[in-house]
């Protein structure tokens, strides 16, 4: 099993709503990456887990609540988001963060709209 | 100037025909990703290279090293191949953790 699942695949949800992402592998990886991407551009990194610890957040608002219960899911907890933050969110896991040489596998996405 | 530029930007192929997309960068890097990326947003890794060239059915990608250069190569194309190709890499240094994506090279190929 080389997949990492997303969901749900789309969502939309307005400016008062909490709503959560989900992202699940099991493959064993224990770095897991949450991305953000906008229309026509690279992929942002948001935050990293690394054995279920928050390693990396980029300055991301608080209005973007990451989780990892475990280690096969991550979690992005969302509440009182801007129609700015309207993207694909794209989850990705490696076998060890910082390990040189190690492919990255990416999910479907999530296709968040805010109205 | 990005760090990582691809060209083309926009590439239309008629069915059949042999493509090439190129990846120059300027960091000195631990390994280069090309990934693909189709219409529904989902990205699939299609090689990673420290050196050398990889082949897996009809992809082909090579890397100098030296030149600081990556191509993908599609033979035999066709319209399922469809999709924005990403060129991204690791810069090389201790705890360095950010891909750095290319703006991609956006692919159709006609029937």
């Amino acid at each position: 099993d080389t997949e990492v699942t997303q969901t749900p695949k789309h969502l939309v949800m307005g400016m008062t709503n909490k709503k959560s992402l989900k992202c699940e592998q099991h493959m064993g990886h224990r770095a897991m990456y949450w991305y953000k991407q906008k229309a026509k551009k690279p992929p942002e990194l948001m935050f990293v887990y690394s054995y279920e610890k928050l390693s990396i957040n980029e300055s991301v608002p608080s209005r973007f609540s990451p989780e990892c219960p475990n280690s096969s899911l991550l979690n992005l907890h969302l509440h009182a988001l801007q129609p700015e933050d309207s993207a694909l969110y794209l989850c990705a896991s490696r076998k060890i963060f910082l390990q040189e040489d190690t492919e990255a596998f990416f999910g479907q996405g999530t296709r968040l709209t805010v109205v | 100037k990005n760090e990582v530029e691809q060209s083309p930007q926009n590439l239309t192929a008629q069915e059949g025909e042999f493509i090439t997309i190129n990846c120059s960068y300027s960091v000195g890097i631990s390994a280069l990703h090309w990934l693909q990326q189709h219409p529904g947003g989902g990205i699939v890794s299609l090689f990673m290279l420290s050196s050398g060239k990889k082949k897996h059915g009809r992809l082909i990608a090579t890397i100098n090293i030296q030149e600081k250069h990556s191509s993908l190569h599609i033979t035999a194309s066709h319209p399922r191949d469809s999709a924005v190709y990403i060129c991204a890499v690791k810069d090389r240094g201790p705890g360095t953790y950010k891909y750095i994506f290319g703006t991609g090279t956006r692919l159709k190929v006609l029937a």
